[in-house]
């Protein structure tokens, strides 16, 4: 099993639909969470942190659920630039940051 | 433009050459990482550097990469005796300490022929 899980997708969803995807987590002593963005052939970009209490930044919500070891990312109202690939990275120990290997995103108009 | 800047962009080698690439981190920043990135994969954990030290190394990097970072500013990352398996994308990242964020630069983007 992989330290870090997503739904490869790709999702396929109408503009202005709300989209959700999920990210397991293996090892309960994950400390920080982030999701990142990625688009095609460029570096990932810091899309939010997520906080225990969940944290919602514009249309993007996330949620960390530590009982059941996953976050969560929510886009309501989705626009066509939000296409992309959508990677979650959790911290362990001192310096280890577990990747997932990104769930793909398309938004059609 | 005060970000993490990579140098060169493209890189494009014959098999069994050798290769540097170099990263300049945030200047307020003193943990940089360095990861490679194939395609449909998240990023995989090469090495890091707390200042100037390297603090760890991936078991899975052979003896033909090494990275340095001299004065715990710029790094640079050499792989010796380039292989087609190395083809990848390879990332620098800096970040201020433990659990903080990371921001990365625009990659540089290796090609082995």
């Amino acid at each position: 099993r992989k330290e870090v899980e997503q739904d490869p997708g790709p999702f396929n969803v109408p503009e202005g639909a709300t989209v959700a995807f999920n990210c397991t987590y293996s090892n309960s002593a994950s400390q920080s969470f982030f999701w990142y963005r990625q688009d095609c052939r460029k570096e990932p970009k810091l899309l939010m942190s997520v906080y225990s209490s969940g944290n919602e930044d514009g249309r993007f919500t996330a949620q960390l659920n530590r009982a059941s070891q996953y976050i969560s990312l929510l886009i309501r109202d989705s626009k066509l630039s939000d296409s992309a690939t959508y990677l979650c990275v959790v911290t362990i120990g001192n310096y280890q940051l577990i990747w997932g290997a990104g769930t793909k995103l398309i938004i059609k108009p | 433009d005060t970000g993490v800047s990579q140098d060169p962009r493209h890189k494009i080698t014959k098999r069994g050459q050798n290769v540097t690439f170099r990263c300049d981190p945030i200047s307020e920043h003193n943990r940089l990482y360095w990861y490679r990135q194939t395609l449909g994969q998240g990023p995989e954990f090469l090495t890091y550097f707390q200042n100037e030290a390297q603090l760890e190394k991936s078991r899975l990097l052979s003896d033909r990469f090494s990275a340095e970072r001299p004065k715990g500013s710029f790094s640079t990352l050499e792989i010796q005796r380039t292989e087609q398996g190395d083809s990848a994308m390879y990332l620098c990242a800096s970040s201020r300490g433990v659990n903080e964020k990371l921001f990365f630069g625009s990659g540089t983007q290796l090609s082995v022929l």
